[in-house]
């Protein structure tokens, strides 16, 4: 397609469950971030990669946060043993290369955790 | 750190007002500032940018100029349509970085 596509759109998960919420970048595009965005706020930055590389993961709140990219293409971000503070939409951006600064969004994966 | 703080909303205006939302940043150097944009329904749109001191960007009828001197990126729109109901957020990008710090973001409803 020609956005950032993330699955699902909508997560509802059992606390203690685990979750993983996928993201298709635009192709070509080098640069993939996630950013937690709760609700009436702005989003926060958790993680940013750079092809299959991991550069930046200060923004991720805990240890049960992890992310990957395995081929430099395609990210998931995984949630284990989900906690009711980990509800917020998880948007994905990617943009072309280090330094351009226009990143595209995806319309983002809605977690609940009940 | 660097940051950026927006008006609070919500704002409520009828078709044909001028929109404004106030956005002022604290950053060392020259960061790039951005307006961002989310529909009902739909992800983050880039509405416009400006990379440096008196940039102008502009969009969709949206203006927005950078002020380093009052450390301000104001959005402006001269006449407001109904499909102008959003949630703006105002963002930068601090100098050699590459990370996006949001504002809280502002819903502006328009009446017809």
């Amino acid at each position: 397609g020609a956005g950032v596509s993330q699955s699902p759109r909508y997560k509802v998960a059992k606390r203690g469950q685990d979750v993983a919420l996928r993201c298709d970048p635009i192709s070509g595009h080098v640069s993939l971030f996630w950013y937690q965005q709760a609700l009436g706020q702005g989003p926060e930055f958790l993680t940013y990669f750079q092809n299959e590389a991991q550069l930046d993961k200060s923004g991720l709140p805990s240890d049960r946060f992890f992310a990957e990219r395995p081929e430099g293409s395609v990210s998931t971000l995984k949630i284990q043993r989900t906690q009711q503070e980990d509800s917020a939409v998880y948007l994905c951006a990617s943009s072309l290369r280090q330094g351009h600064t226009e990143a595209f969004f995806g319309q983002g994966t809605r977690l609940t955790v009940v | 750190g660097d940051s950026v703080t927006q008006m609070e909303g919500p704002v409520t205006l009828s078709e044909e007002a001028f929109l404004t939302i106030n956005c002022t940043y604290t950053a060392t150097g020259y960061p790039s500032l951005f307006w961002y944009v989310q529909y009902p329904g739909e992800g983050l749109q880039l509405l416009l940018k400006a990379t440096k001191a008196d940039d102008k960007g502009s969009n969709k009828g949206f203006e927005a100029t950078y002020r380093k001197e009052t450390t301000s990126f104001h959005l402006e729109k001269g006449s407001v349509q109904v499909s102008d109901s959003a949630v703006y957020f105002c963002a930068l990008i601090p100098t050699n970085d590459y990370k996006l710090s949001f504002g809280a973001g502002t819903t502006v409803t328009v009446r017809a």
